[in-house]
């Protein structure tokens, strides 16, 4: 079956240090990858979008790859903030649907 | 530029209830896609419609109905609400239906279905 997989777990992470969050997906062939941010009470709001094609992407301080062999995409946030805590949730585009993770919850300690 | 606008914020319905949401997208979009969240649960996709036709749907039963209206504005309706129903329903819009990159959500409507 098709399925998409995010850490269910809390990630704590220390200020300062980089946060890798995980998407393993099986059984699709995504044309695109994305991640989005999620704060309680609140929609997703869109931070990074990366196509099969593309292996790396970069926006700030934020990194994705996307490895379409392993069918796994990472997301990190280096020197991370207090303020990156939220929910970041995984889409795969495929067959002009977008498919969601569960998300994985950010918890960066000060 | 506003953002997308989702009426009523919160809500709190007793089953057998129907209940209508309402989606304002931003000036401009045509674009408007539905989702229910539920803890634990990725988004799960309702219905997507552009230039008031629905262009896609998820799976979900027939009491999940939506409509589009000419200034882009979107309603959904769900008839017979039972428990389960409870969630968060989002709406996103964007500019174009393929438009991937350029996809913003409005806050959402918590249903509290008793």
């Amino acid at each position: 079956s098709q399925k998409i997989e995010q850490n269910s777990e809390a990630l704590n992470i220390q200020e300062g240090k980089t946060a890798t969050l995980t998407c393993n997906y099986t059984n699709y062939s995504p044309a695109y990858l994305q991640w989005y941010r999620q704060d309680p009470g609140r929609g997703p709001v869109f931070l990074l979008l990366i196509r099969e094609n593309e292996k790396e992407k970069r926006k700030e301080r934020l990194k994705v790859t996307f490895d379409t062999t392993l069918k796994q995409s990472l997301f990190h946030i280096t020197a991370s903030q207090p303020a990156d805590s939220a929910t970041y949730l995984c889409a795969l585009g495929s067959n002009y649907q977008l498919i969601w993770g569960a998300g994985t919850k950010l918890i960066i300690k000060p | 530029k506003a953002g997308v606008t989702q009426t009523p914020r919160y809500l709190i319905k007793t089953r057998g209830q129907q209940v209508t949401l309402s989606c304002s997208p931003i000036s401009g979009h045509r674009s408007v896609s539905w989702y229910q969240q539920t803890p634990g649960q990725g988004l799960q996709f309702l219905f997507e419609y552009f230039s008031e036709t629905q262009r896609n749907k998820g799976n979900f039963p027939g009491r999940f109905s939506g409509r589009q209206f000419s200034n882009s504005r979107s309603e959904m309706n769900v008839s017979t609400l039972e428990l389960g129903d409870s969630a968060l329903y989002l709406c996103a819009s964007t500019l174009l239906p393929d438009s991937p990159d350029l996809r913003f959500f409005g806050q959402g409507t918590r249903l509290t279905v008793v």
